[in-house]
């Protein structure tokens, strides 16, 4: 099975800190996705990445970057965190252009 | 954004009865798909179904698909308390390399 892992569960951080959310996919996927989750908003798509070193905004990139220096391993990083970046942070892969997508378990980030 | 709507946001049913979530959207896809997300957890896929197909089945589940109008219905039939969940569709657009999930529908099951 397809694995998608995320690395913390929970995290709390202060305004401010600068933040790395890691993901690691087992399967040699191309395409790696972060979406954030809020109630009422559904999931709304951050950054993606369809190869190493290639990064494509999505819907509200404002306020994150990414980085992918290896296929398995696509990183979201909060340059400086704020309150309203509180949230579910869902990771996500897929092998090929209109497949479907595995996730990872999310993170729950609270900034404070 | 072309995020797509489901309806109704939420649904309360007793076990065995079927439960009935629509999906609108507004461009042309390549597919759309059906994703479960337990509380709090990450979400998993469900079916896909192509823009050429019609309806599709995989076990208790069945989703039609109607590009002229532009909206998916996801069925589940004979429920159980263990479906309970929130369910999203996923619209994958022609001409995009990435896919835009509605706001959810929270189903419960009463047991």
């Amino acid at each position: 099975d397809v694995k998608v892992t995320q690395s913390s569960r929970y995290l709390v951080k202060r305004t401010g800190e600068k933040v790395f959310l890691e993901c690691v996919q087992d399967m040699d996927h191309e395409n790696m996705f972060w979406y954030r989750q809020d109630p009422g908003l559904g999931l709304r798509l951050i950054y993606f990445s369809y190869d190493v070193k290639m990064k494509e905004k999505g819907d509200i990139p404002e306020g994150y970057s990414v980085s992918r220096e290896k296929k398995e391993r696509f990183s979201l990083i909060l340059e400086s965190a704020s309150t309203n970046q509180t949230s579910m942070y869902l990771c996500a892969s897929r092998p090929v252009l209109f497949g479907k997508l595995f996730f990872g378990s999310g993170t729950q980030l609270s900034v404070l | 954004s072309q995020q797509g709507e489901e309806d109704p946001q939420a649904l309360s049913i007793q076990e065995g009865e079927n439960a009935t979530m629509n999906c609108s959207y507004k461009t042309s896809i390549n597919n759309l798909q059906w994703y479960r997300q337990n509380s709090g957890r990450g979400l998993v896929h469900l079916i896909l179904i192509r823009s050429n197909e019609r309806e599709k089945h995989s076990g208790r589940l069945r989703v039609t698909l109607d590009t002229s109008k532009k909206s998916s219905s996801l069925l589940i039939t004979a429920s159980r308390a263990a479906d309970t969940a929130s369910y999203f569709c996923a619209t994958d657009e022609t001409g995009a390399n990435n896919l835009f999930f509605g706001t959810g529908t929270r189903l419960t099951v009463i047991p």
